[in-house]
C-alpha cells in the first residue's frame, strides 16, 4: 500500500527564517510527486511536479527537491503570505488508468511577522 | 475562466437525508474527482471519472454514488446521510495527458447531526 507522511505537522517561522518541510514516500514505483499548497477555506493549488531523483523546482521562496525515499520544500526567507497548509502527493505506476494520487495529511506553515 | 466550481459552499444534513454536491468545470478537462479532507488523514478519493459516461471507485465509495453525463459536470450524491460523513469535500478536475495537474475546487463544508 502507498503510504506518505509528511513532517512537522505544524511549523511557525519569524519572517526571513528559512526551513524545510518533508515529504517521505513508500510506494511501489513512483511516477510523479506533485507539491500544493491549501489556504484556509479553499482547494489545494497546484505548485511542483517532481518526477525523478535529484530533480529540483523553484518558484519564488520555494524549492523543492526529490530523492528516492523522500521530497523536501526549502523556503527561503519567508513572508507572511506564505502561510498555508503544505501537501505533497504521490503518483505511482499502480495508480491505474485514471493515475490517481495518494496525498499526505500536510503541514501547516505560519509565518509570523 | 471560472476553474472548477463547487455548490453548495456549507450545508448542514441530518441524519438520513440525502442530498447531491455539485461540481462544474469550464476547462474541458475529461478526468474528474471527489475528495474527502479530514483532520489529520488528508485528501481521500471517493470517486472518479476519465470521461462522460464512465466512472469507478476511489478509496472511500461506500455511501456515495455518481454519475457524469456531461464532460463540464460531475455531481456526487449522498444517498442517506451519517455523521461520520462529516467533511470538507473537493472536487478537482484534469487533463489526460501526462502527469498533468489537478485544479480543485474550493469545497462544500457538510455537517451531518
Amino acid at each position: 500500500e502507498d503510504q506518505v507522511t509528511q513532517s512537522p505537522e505544524a511549523l511557525r517561522l519569524q519572517e526571513g527564517e528559512s526551513s524545510s518541510l518533508n515529504c517521505s514516500y513508500t510506494v511501489s514505483g513512483l511516477r510523479g510527486l506533485f507539491w500544493y499548497r491549501q489556504d484556509p477555506g479553499k482547494g489545494p493549488e497546484f505548485l511542483f511536479t517532481l518526477y525523478s531523483a535529484g530533480e529540483e523546482k523553484e518558484k519564488e521562496r520555494l524549492k523543492a527537491t526529490l530523492t528516492k525515499k523522500e521530497s523536501f520544500l526549502h523556503i527561503t526567507a519567508p513572508k507572511p503570505e506564505d502561510s498555508a497548509t503544505y501537501l505533497c502527493a504521490v503518483q505511482t505506476h499502480s495508480s491505474g488508468s485514471a493515475r490517481q494520487l495518494t496525498f499526505g495529511s500536510g503541514t501547516q506553515l505560519t509565518v509570523l511577522p | 475562466n471560472a476553474g472548477v466550481t463547487q455548490t453548495p459552499k456549507f450545508q448542514v444534513l441530518k441524519t438520513g437525508q440525502s442530498m447531491t454536491l455539485q461540481c462544474a468545470q469550464d476547462m474541458n478537462h475529461e478526468y474528474m474527482s471527489w475528495y474527502r479532507q479530514d483532520p489529520g488523514m488528508g485528501l481521500r478519493l471517493i470517486h472518479y471519472s476519465v470521461g462522460a459516461g464512465i466512472t469507478d471507485q476511489g478509496e472511500v465509495p461506500n455511501g456515495y454514488n455518481v454519475s457524469r453525463s456531461t464532460t463540464e459536470d460531475f455531481p456526487l450524491r449522498l444517498l442517506s446521510a451519517a455523521p461520520s460523513q462529516t467533511s470538507v469535500y473537493f472536487c478537482a478536475s484534469r487533463l489526460t495527458g501526462k502527469d498533468q495537474p489537478q485544479h480543485f475546487g474550493d469545497g462544500t463544508r457538510l455537517s451531518i447531526l
